[in-house]
């Protein structure tokens, strides 16, 4: 069973680089993608972003200016870095594991991301 | 982006009952339509995709209907372990969206 788990840290201050890492283990990274969504209170999930086992990316065009995810599959893990931070970034952050359909099959359990000064 | 609209955003039902709950796309997206449970403090969980398919593990009394634009996640008979927020999702095109959830809460 393919688990996930979110690192990072918890609070950052406007305009810091946020930079979270996702382990993957009871499984193989390869031929699979890997993507970020996040949950900030009282919205919907948010789609970030994903990169496949060879290092191709998709973003949300909405934060792609900012985003950057990165796979290293030898370590088996991949990660998230988006820049300049403001308060509409706090949120949960997870990673989780899609298929060929954009289903999303595995979940990590979520980290809480903080913004503030 | 499309968008994805749920209803009711929240429900009160009791153990037993049939609930209905549904989601409508801005535009049409076939069958290409998910549903996830997400419990508080966990992730999502995914139930239902491709619109009526259910996911391994899933019990039978959840089934999912539609394509389109218009879909449904109808739960048989609620069960106590059921009390949860319920998401649909377009896996149609990238950014796939989500829904803004349909809470399910006791009577």
């Amino acid at each position: 069973q393919v688990q996930l788990q979110e690192s990072g840290p918890g609070l950052l201050k406007p305009s810091e680089t946020l930079a979270l890492m996702c382990t993957v283990s009871g499984g193989s990274m390869a031929s699979q993608s890997w993507g970020w969504v996040r949950q900030s209170a009282g919205k919907p999930l948010e789609w970030l972003g994903r990169v496949y086992v060879n290092g191709t990316t998709d973003y949300n065009p909405s934060l792609k200016s900012r985003l950057t995810i990165s796979a290293d599959t030898s370590k088996n893990h991949f990660s998230l870095r988006l820049h300049s931070v403001t308060a509409a970034d706090t949120a949960v952050y997870f990673c989780a594991r899609d298929n060929p359909y954009q289903q999303l099959v595995y979940w990590g359990p979520g980290t809480l991301v903080t913004v503030s000064s | 982006d499309i968008q994805m609209t749920q209803s009711p955003s929240s429900l009160s039902a009791s153990v037993g009952d049939r609930v209905t709950m549904t989601c409508r796309a801005s535009q049409n997206i076939d069958t290409y339509l998910n549903w996830y449970q997400q419990k508080p403090g966990k992730a999502p969980h995914l139930l239902i995709y491709d619109a009526s398919s259910r996911d391994r593990g899933v019990p039978s009394r959840f089934s999912g209907s539609g394509s389109g634009v218009d879909f449904s996640l109808h739960i048989m008979s609620l069960q106590p372990e059921d009390f949860a927020t319920y998401y649909c999702q377009q896996s149609y095109t990238t950014p796939v969206t989500f829904g803004e959830g349909t809470k399910v809460d006791f009577k």
